[in-house]
């Protein structure tokens, strides 16, 4: 069983169009983030949630909407894709507040803005 | 917020030999003390992790040791092989909903 999966694993769309990457984990986690990896392999945290409740926005551009459902879903949709936007977008679970532990990664996205 | 800075950003070992990598970071408030593992085309995964009432432990050929005066933490791998080729990072946090990653370390074993 997978414990963090995200789909799909590839994209790759032109300039200006719209995305949607989705995140399921099934761990019990009450914590779930959306990274950033660049071509440099930085990973810059984006997003996370809470028990479904935006804790953390890294100063991410409007045009990323998260958006979590229940505890075991968070979701990022993009709009008005730019060239910048190409990287790997990891989402993972665990963690978070008081129960700092060990986060766990989904395989990736890897976004391709043409 | 947290600073951490990863030192060697690259590193290069003959199989058998051994690797550290050293994390420096700023918050003395830091309390979780991991490391994670990424191979090509995967996600990090955590490959030793220490919190801040212990200063080394050790699983098979991987350690970590903590100097929280110092603020820094290493990671140390003995008899490296060719499959721990792969990139790694330290990301030392404070509890918060925030974990800051430090830029990585390209780590190559040549057979």
């Amino acid at each position: 069983d997978t414990a963090v999966s995200q789909t799909p694993k590839y994209l790759v769309t032109q300039m200006g169009n719209d995305k949607s990457i989705k995140c399921e984990q099934n761990l019990g986690h009450d914590t779930m983030y959306w990274y950033k990896q660049d071509s440099k392999k930085f990973l810059k945290i984006m997003f996370s949630y809470n028990n479904k409740e935006l804790i953390i926005n890294e100063t991410v551009p409007n045009r990323f909407s998260p958006k979590s459902p229940d505890k075991a879903h968070l979701n990022l949709h993009i709009n008005s894709l730019e060239l910048g936007d190409s990287a790997v977008y990891f989402c993972a679970s665990g963690g978070g507040g008081l129960n700092t532990g060990e986060l766990f990664f989904g395989e990736g996205s890897r976004l391709t803005v043409l | 917020g947290e600073n951490v800075e990863q030192h060697p950003s690259t590193l290069s070992v003959q199989e058998g030999d051994s690797a550290v990598i050293k994390c420096t970071y700023s918050d003395s408030a830091s309390n979780y003390f991991p490391w994670y593992k990424q191979e090509l085309g995967k996600g990090p995964q955590l490959i030793i992790d220490i919190r801040s009432n212990v200063g080394e432990k050790k699983d098979q050929r991987i350690a970590v040791t903590l100097n929280k005066t110092a603020k820094h933490f290493s990671l140390h791998i003995t008899e490296t092989q060719p499959e721990d080729s792969a990139v790694y990072f330290c990301a030392p946090n404070t509890g918060g909903f925030k974990t800051i990653f430090g830029a990585g370390t390209r780590l190559f074993v040549k057979a």
